[in-house]
């Protein structure tokens, strides 16, 4: 089936310094999103990619949408300590399963103060 | 707004018990679904709704069991407990049937003994 890479598995950070982690996949999808889990919370959706080549932000976060299609990547500017969490990817794709959404195993994100 | 919430948040059963896990949203959402987190393995589809009466299966069906009788509500049966089961269960609903921008509960962290 279906299958997310993402990496790195986990990051340890200083409090300041930028983020990049990334989504890959064997397959082309033509929706990639991102979410963020809290501890002890559900993912809450940051950022929805609709279209090869798409760049988006919102707030300190910016994700893009490969041009391949086969891939995701989020950064994360000027980190503090409550971006910590589990950063998922997602991917859709509406041809062969417009339901279903297949998720990433996520980066687990520490911000050292 | 309460959202999508999920009852109980956690619960410990004996291994061949059954119960239901609960979730009710309040958006009238027509897609709703059913995931499960185990580390290290993002997150993956049990069950999926796209409005009431309307079931179908997704990646890991296995023990369990899905209705939807109202919009609101879609609980999940499991019918006999075992330990490989135990996980973190999440529901979610998307605003439209295929899309990807799901709002999830906070979860339920089940235990099979």
């Amino acid at each position: 089936g279906q299958q997310l890479n993402q990496s790195p598995q986990s990051m340890f950070i200083q409090e300041g310094e930028d983020v990049s982690m990334n989504c890959t996949s064997s397959s082309i999808f033509n929706t990639w999103l991102w979410y963020k889990q809290e501890p002890g919370e559900g993912p809450v959706l940051l950022i929805a990619l609709y279209k090869a080549g798409e760049l988006t932000s919102n707030g300190r976060l910016t994700a893009q949408f490969g041009i391949t299609r086969k891939d995701s990547f989020l950064n994360i500017s000027a980190s503090i300590p409550s971006d910590v969490g589990i950063y998922f990817c997602a991917g859709q794709d509406l041809k062969t399963s417009y339901d279903k959404v297949i998720f990433g195993p996520g980066t687990s994100l520490s911000v050292i103060p | 707004n309460a959202g999508v919430t999920q009852t109980p948040k956690f619960q410990v059963l004996k291994t061949g018990q059954s119960m239901t896990l609960q979730c009710a949203q309040d958006m009238n959402h027509e897609y709703m679904s059913w995931y499960r987190q185990d580390p290290g393995m993002g997150l993956r589809l049990i069950h999926y709704s796209v409005g009431a009466g309307i079931t179908d299966q997704g990646e890991v069906p296995n023990g369990y069991n899905v209705s939807r009788s109202t919009t609101e509500d879609f609980p999940l049966r499991l019918l006999s407990a075992a330990p490989s089961q135990t996980s973190v269960y999440f529901c979610a609903s998307s605003p439209l049937i295929g899309s990807a921008e799901a709002f999830f509960g906070q979860g339920t962290r089940l235990t099979v003994v």
